[in-house]
């Protein structure tokens, strides 16, 4: 397994702010990382796939990045909308690790 | 468009087996993999396993082999997870999720199907 670590687990942010989430993986994946929204009650939805590359119809107000095993996802000019659970996914080995999430909250 | 429906709530006691299933339409099902996802209540997301229809290989978590089976019937365009006996700790819900070839992430997902298991 290739476990994953996210920071923070929680944060809070007001509409308009920008926030960064970091996913850091225990070895390296090479640019095989996912990031993924859920809102509750809902099932996952995929954001950005191979750490930069912004799915169909998701704004560009999101971007990713990567340093070595660090990644970021950030969010620029939040809207309600991105209030939700943020999770990073691995991409290069069996089985497809997960990060433990990132819960996004209103301020 | 690509959809996957999956098969609704279960309520089940230990010690029973169970099946839940994944409807996939939209596209051509056996060349994909299916992926399933387990998500304990209030928790994070784990990653269970995925199966390529087309040559029924699979690859499972070593935290979930030999605890469930994935299967397909690609007459239909379904998948499947079964358990041959519920715990209460596989109580959690289950999404179904598509994934095009190695390295790629999951899309779409299905809506999730909940099963609790309680005596």
């Amino acid at each position: 397994d290739i476990p994953m670590t996210q920071s923070p687990s929680s944060l809070s942010a007001s509409v308009g702010d920008s926030v960064t989430i970091t996913c850091r993986a225990s070895q390296s994946v090479d640019r095989w990382l996912a990031w993924y929204q859920q809102r509750p009650g809902k099932a996952p939805k995929l954001l950005i796939y191979a750490t930069s590359s912004l799915h169909t119809g998701v704004p560009s107000r999101f971007s990713g990045s990567r340093s070595g095993t660090d990644f970021t996802l950030t969010i620029r000019s939040l809207q309600p909308d991105d209030f939700a659970t943020y999770y990073c996914q691995q991409a290069n080995g069996f089985p497809y690790t997960f990060g433990p999430g990132t819960r996004l909250e209103i301020k | 468009e690509v959809t996957l429906v999956q098969s609704g709530a279960e309520v089940k006691k230990p010690g029973e087996s169970l099946k839940i299933s994944c409807q996939a339409s939209g596209y051509g099902f056996a060349n994909y993999w299916i992926g399933w996802v387990r998500q304990t209540p209030g928790q994070g997301l784990e990653w269970m396993g995925i199966m390529y229809p087309a040559g029924s290989t699979t690859h499972y978590s070593p935290s979930f082999q030999g605890r469930v089976t994935m299967s397909v019937d690609k007459s239909i365009g379904a998948a499947y997870l079964q358990w041959s006996s519920l715990e209460a700790s596989d109580t959690a819900m289950y999404y179904c999720a598509r994934r095009e070839y190695f390295n790629t992430p999951l899309d779409p997902w299905g809506q999730g199907t909940l099963v609790t298991v309680s005596s």
